[in-house]
């Protein structure tokens, strides 16, 4: 089946810092990518919507300006978490694919 | 608006014991349905789905889900439990009728245990 892979799969930043999260689909092109966030034993929550060559679509609630979302290639699309803060640590997991969506690995964000 | 309503946070049953996590679901068109399966700070792994064909679904690691319409449901089941099926499981549903045909809304998530 496709892959979808994330990079890093676990990061810690000092407040205040900006952190990137990469995903990329290695064996197939999609222009759109979704980044989801999950807290502690809760379910995803869609954040935005990722398109190749346009601006992300961020759902209600989702700051743009914080979390920056890049979807340069049909192949990688990042997310920025800016000026973190605590509040911000959570697991994102980003997904790509039509009718069957290919999960990454998650990347576990801890801002201390 | 497309919802998924998962019943029971929790499901524990013993290893060999029939496995059923329950998944409803609200949609103005016909829908198309997920299960996944989320293991500790992991991303999710597709168990099966539903895409309008048959409406029995047949999944990886002996899962299945049934499509039914009257019941607006798609309950996963499993006959026999293993040690290895604990883990987090989540319904989800597609956008199917916008571009975005991938776009999930998930459900809250059963967390099943397997006691031996």
């Amino acid at each position: 089946g496709a892959v979808v892979s994330q990079h890093p799969s676990r990061v810690i930043c000092k407040s205040g810092t900006s952190v990137k999260i990469e995903c990329r689909s290695l064996d197939f092109q999609a222009t759109t990518m979704f980044w989801y966030r999950q807290f502690p034993k809760q379910s995803l929550m869609l954040m935005a919507t990722s398109n190749e060559g346009s601006k992300a679509t961020y759902e209600q609630g989702v700051e743009k300006d914080k979390f920056l979302i890049n979807h340069a290639s049909l192949t990688l699309s990042t997310l920025t978490v800016t000026s973190a803060h605590p509040e911000d640590s959570s697991f994102y997991i980003c997904s790509a694919g039509r009718v069957e969506a290919f999960f990454g690995q998650g990347t576990r964000l801890t801002v201390v | 608006a497309q919802s998924v309503t998962q019943l029971g946070s929790h499901v524990s049953v013993s290893e060999g014991a029939l496995v059923l996590l329950r998944c409803n679901y609200s949609s103005s068109v016909p829908p198309y349905l997920f299960w996944y399966v989320q293991y500790p700070n992991q991303g999710l792994q597709l168990l099966l789905k539903y895409t309008s064909a048959a409406t029995l679904v047949k999944g990886i690691n002996g899962f299945e889900a049934e499509f039914k319409k009257s019941e607006t449901s798609f309950h996963l089941t499993k006959p026999s439990a293993h040690m290895s099926d604990a883990a987090e499981y989540f319904c989800a549903v597609s956008d199917r009728g916008s571009y975005n045909t991938d776009k999930l809304i998930f459900g809250t998530g059963t967390r099943l245990q397997v006691f031996p």
